[in-house]
């Protein structure tokens, strides 16, 4: 069964740093989803990404925040300079069609030291 | 706009007992509406979904859900809990606009004790 992929499962990072976290959507798909869950907190939408450009943007989603679609297959989250607060996991999410469900990778858990 | 509220943070139910997992939504327009479950470490994984079709929708893993628009709920049952169901627990709604972006609750963790 298709799946969404993401890697790293963890990853660790100084305060400052740019971090890149990795998705591969299902391959039909042709909507992309960045979200992401502070610990015990709720699950948070971030960005979605359509026809190679943001369609929709969260408060959260400021100007440390870009997405990227670099070669048809990958969709990437990168933050330029990493926060303590960024510390959650991501979570990526695909979608083929206007109607259809998300479907979710298994997150990333991002850690700002 | 859209949101959702779940009731109760944790709920803990005895192995064989009845499961309810509360949620109320609100929305501007008729709701889409997502069970999803979170096992420890892993990612989320669609339990089942109401899109205005039959109200009682029938999920994975022996759980159903009724869609009540009178009482604007969409409450998680199974009959029978199993100590596998052990899990967070998010109700969530599909926001509007052209993005179906999902809005979430805050999440019920279940226990399931022996």
């Amino acid at each position: 069964e298709p799946e969404v992929t993401q890697t790293p499962s963890h990853q660790v990072t100084q305060m400052g740093q740019e971090v890149i976290l990795r998705c591969v959507p299902i391959s039909n798909h042709l909507y992309f989803y960045w979200y992401r869950q502070i610990l015990g907190q709720k699950v948070e939408f971030l960005v979605s990404f359509y026809n190679n450009e943001i369609s929709e943007k969260s408060e959260i989603f400021d100007d440390q925040f870009s997405v990227e679609r670099p070669d048809g297959s990958n969709f990437t989250l990168k933050i330029r300079s990493t926060k303590l607060e960024d510390s959650a996991m991501y979570f990526c999410a695909s979608r083929e069609g206007a109607v259809s469900e998300q479907f979710f990778g298994p997150g990333t858990r991002l850690t700002v030291l | 706009a859209q949101s959702v509220t779940q009731l109760g943070s944790h709920v803990s139910v005895s192995e064989g007992a009845l499961v309810l997992l509360r949620c109320n939504y609100s929305s501007s327009v008729p709701p889409y509406l997502f069970w999803y479950v979170q096992y420890p470490n892993q990612g989320l994984q669609l339990l089942l979904k109401y899109t205005s079709a039959a109200t009682l929708v029938k999920g994975i893993n022996g759980f159903e859900a009724e869609f009540k628009k009178s009482e604007t709920s969409f409450h998680l049952t199974k009959p029978s809990a199993h100590m596998s169901d052990a899990a967070e627990y998010f109700c969530a709604v599909r926001g509007g606009g052209a993005t179906n972006k999902l809005i979430f609750g805050t999440g019920t963790l279940l226990a399931v004790q022996p």
